[in-house]
């Protein structure tokens, strides 16, 4: 069976520190995953994907994710944060052996202050 | 030009009216989604289309009705509404195919999302 758990529920980061966001997964199967941020009152946006390629992965905005499978984990990182990156994120684990099975973690919603 | 656009953006409607969602993508995708998310962000499938075939229908009361007429709209029809109905639902493609064929790793674009509130 699939699931996804992101550690936490808020994180709060001062403006120009690193943020990190924590995920780990559970997969029966080699699994695809992603980030998606949502901003206030917006649809979700792809950050980053993970297809059993580089394990870093490279993202939009400067995130970045490691995917460590002996961990089962696929935390999202930053070096810094701009106040524009306070959103929720949302990490996703998908079924990739054609089938549709695509599980939402609850999501973190971060918070960054001036 | 959006890639996938949903109407209305917002919805207000009493307890008891049929309401409808719609949803058209100009991606070309082969899949459309229908998520609900509630107060508390979470995001729930509902229903997923491939080339207008029902493929994933998810515990939802009945009163829920998706169509999709061709393979760039899926539209959803609300009966009877409820006050737990109201949430955000987003509709959402993907670049998949049916068959067993695993592609472009089931990246979702989604829509704007529509607010729905059941006074």
């Amino acid at each position: 069976a699939q699931s996804v758990t992101q550690l936490d529920s808020h994180v709060s980061v001062s403006e120009g520190t690193p943020v990190l966001l924590r995920c780990n997964y559970s997969s029966s199967y080699s699994p695809s995953l992603f980030w998606y941020v949502q901003h206030p009152n917006k649809g979700l946006q792809l950050l980053l994907k993970y297809t059993s390629a580089a394990t870093l992965v490279k993202g939009i905005n400067g995130f970045e994710a490691e995917f460590k499978k002996s961990e089962t984990s696929f935390h999202l990182t930053k070096p810094s944060a701009h106040m524009s990156d306070a959103a929720e994120y949302f990490c996703v684990v998908s079924l990739g052996t054609g089938g549709f099975k695509t599980i939402f973690g609850a999501g973190t919603r971060l918070f960054v202050k001036a | 030009d959006t890639a996938v656009s949903q109407t209305p953006k917002y919805l207000v409607t009493q307890m008891g009216n049929d309401k409808s969602i719609k949803c058209e993508q100009n991606l070309g995708h082969d899949t459309m989604y229908w998520y609900k998310q509630d107060s508390k962000k979470f995001l729930k499938i509902m229903f997923s289309y491939n080339n207008k075939e029902l493929i994933i229908n998810e515990t939802v009361p009945n009163r829920f009705s998706p169509k999709s007429p061709d393979k760039a709209h899926l539209n959803l029809h609300i009966n009877s509404l409820e006050l737990g109905d109201s949430a955000v639902y987003f509709c959402a493609s993907s670049q998949d195919s049916l068959g067993g064929r695993f592609s472009g790793a089931n990246v979702l674009t989604f829509g704007a999302g529509s607010r729905l509130t059941v006074l």
